[in-house]
């Protein structure tokens, strides 16, 4: 049962448009989500978070939004540079102790390419 | 530089070798994780140690073995591999999550294992 879905595996976009990169999740328990940006032959990179008292966060580009009735959070970069190329995982955790503390669930991930 | 270096980045080994993986984190961080990405797959934990304790075994075989002498070092000692384990080995750190802090865990770059 996968908890965390990111339903588009890959996503391509022209350079200075808007990306989206969609993710849904079903447990109603995960309350801090995190978004991680992954080049080939280097580990994930932490990019930007949410918690779930908030619906909306925004770091330079990038934005990351919260619906908590329907699940689903989003990421969206702009402008997008053909830097932003990369593979994106949103993750999810239940931030406040318990015996899933610490614990990440990740989606698939999603391919996106800015072209120039 | 994410602070979290893995050895080696790429290893092939045959079914009845014994190897080991390590990660050192220099972020002064309390928990470390081994993760495993097979293609097409979402990241999967298998071990979480906080305080060099492991509070976390993700119904993980036998033949992964971790060990975590202190909060800056963390092994995966593989025996008697399966070519179906081959993979993405990730580590990641972060900071103590029973502290009731957000969770963001910070990567190092992998080991690609391959078993032959």
């Amino acid at each position: 049962d996968q908890q965390v879905k990111q339903n588009s595996p890959s996503l391509s976009v022209q350079e200075g448009r808007i990306s989206i990169l969609n993710c849904d999740y079903t447990n109603s328990m995960f309350d801090y989500f995190l978004w991680y940006k992954k080049y080939p032959a280097e580990g994930p990179t932490f990019l930007i978070s949410i918690s779930s008292i908030k619906d909306k966060n925004e770091d330079g580009r990038f934005t990351v939004f919260l619906n908590k009735s329907a699940k689903h959070l989003s990421l969206h970069i702009v402008p997008s540079q053909p830097g932003d190329s990369a593979v994106y995982f949103c993750a999810a955790s239940v931030s406040a102790g318990g015996t899933s503390y610490g614990k990440l669930t990740f989606g698939q991930g999603t391919i996106l390419t800015v072209h120039p | 530089e994410t602070g979290v270096t893995q050895t080696p980045r790429h290893l092939v080994m045959g079914m009845t070798n014994k190897k080991s993986l390590k990660c050192e984190q220099h972020l002064g961080h309390n928990a470390m994780y081994w993760y495993k990405q097979s293609a097409k797959k979402p990241l999967e934990l298998m071990f979480v140690y906080n305080f060099k304790e492991q509070t976390e075994n993700n119904s993980v075989p036998s033949r992964f073995s971790p060990e975590c002498p202190n909060s800056s070092h963390l092994f995966l000692h593989l025996h008697t591999l399966q070519p179906e384990d081959s993979a993405l080995y990730l580590c990641a750190s972060s900071p103590d999550p029973r502290s009731g802090g957000t969770n963001e865990q910070y990567f190092g770059p992998g080991t690609r294992l391959t078993v032959t």
